[in-house]
């Protein structure tokens, strides 16, 4: 099964709300990284917290990672509908092969 | 404008009939990777290349065959294509295969196939 299983599978809700999306793994990781697709489209980079780091911020976006629970959080606040998307969390382990590992993602609405 | 080119975008193909999807990154990464994407299976890794000349399997290599003769081309042969290889394929690429910011992966825009 995939390393990253994201939590939930689709959300749905109105702009201006926060959206908060949670990501469990199951191996140690020397990163964390969460990516954002557009239906169909490439899925792009939105940010990376290391191993050692607990939250991370960018913009309307918070991450935080419990490596002891072995999961990461996704807050996007003051949701907007261009915010529209399947969120991944791709996990980086320690091995030297480059491998990330992506979660199923969870598909956000928010509605105008 | 630094990208990762997947072409063609859409391919509607029959089954044992040779094809080829190219994809090409200008960034100068030396790790480039093939996904394809299923409902509910999420990405699953098809392929991947540290550097030139150097290939490796992913999680799901049957039925496909990759080569990686120059560091900005990574193209995904399928010999002879069958119906469970409909899909939407992803190339990717990355830095290096270092972790931190190195590993961010530049994904290009996709090639959806329909093998018949």
């Amino acid at each position: 099964s995939q390393q990253g299983e994201e939590d939930p599978q689709a959300l749905s809700i109105q702009e201006g709300e926060n959206a908060t999306m949670n990501c469990s793994y199951k191996t140690s990781i020397n990163n964390l990284q969460w990516y954002r697709q557009n239906s169909g489209r490439g899925l792009v980079h939105l940010i990376l917290i290391r191993s050692n780091e607990r939250e991370k911020h960018s913009g309307r976006l918070r991450v935080t990672l419990d490596t002891s629970k072995k999961s990461s959080s996704l807050l996007i606040t003051a949701s907007r509908a261009a915010d529209t998307a399947s969120y991944f969390c791709a996990t980086h382990g320690s091995s030297n092969t480059g491998k990330l590992i992506f979660g199923q993602g969870t598909t956000l609405q928010v509605k105008p | 404008e630094a990208q990762v080119t997947q072409n063609p975008r859409y391919l509607i193909t029959v089954t044992g009939k040779k094809l080829t999807v190219t994809c090409s990154q200008n960034m100068n990464h030396e790790y480039m990777s093939w996904y394809r994407q299923d409902p509910g299976l999420g990405l699953r890794q098809i392929y991947y290349s540290m550097n030139v000349e150097v290939t490796d399997k992913g999680d799901v290599p049957e039925g496909y065959k990759v080569s990686r003769k120059e560091k900005r081309n990574f193209p995904l042969i399928l010999e002879s294509p069958s119906p469970n290889q409909t899909s939407l394929y992803f190339c990717a690429s990355s830095l290096s295969v270092q972790g931190g910011w190195a590993n961010i992966q530049y994904f290009g825009a996709g090639t959806r196939l329909s093998v018949l």
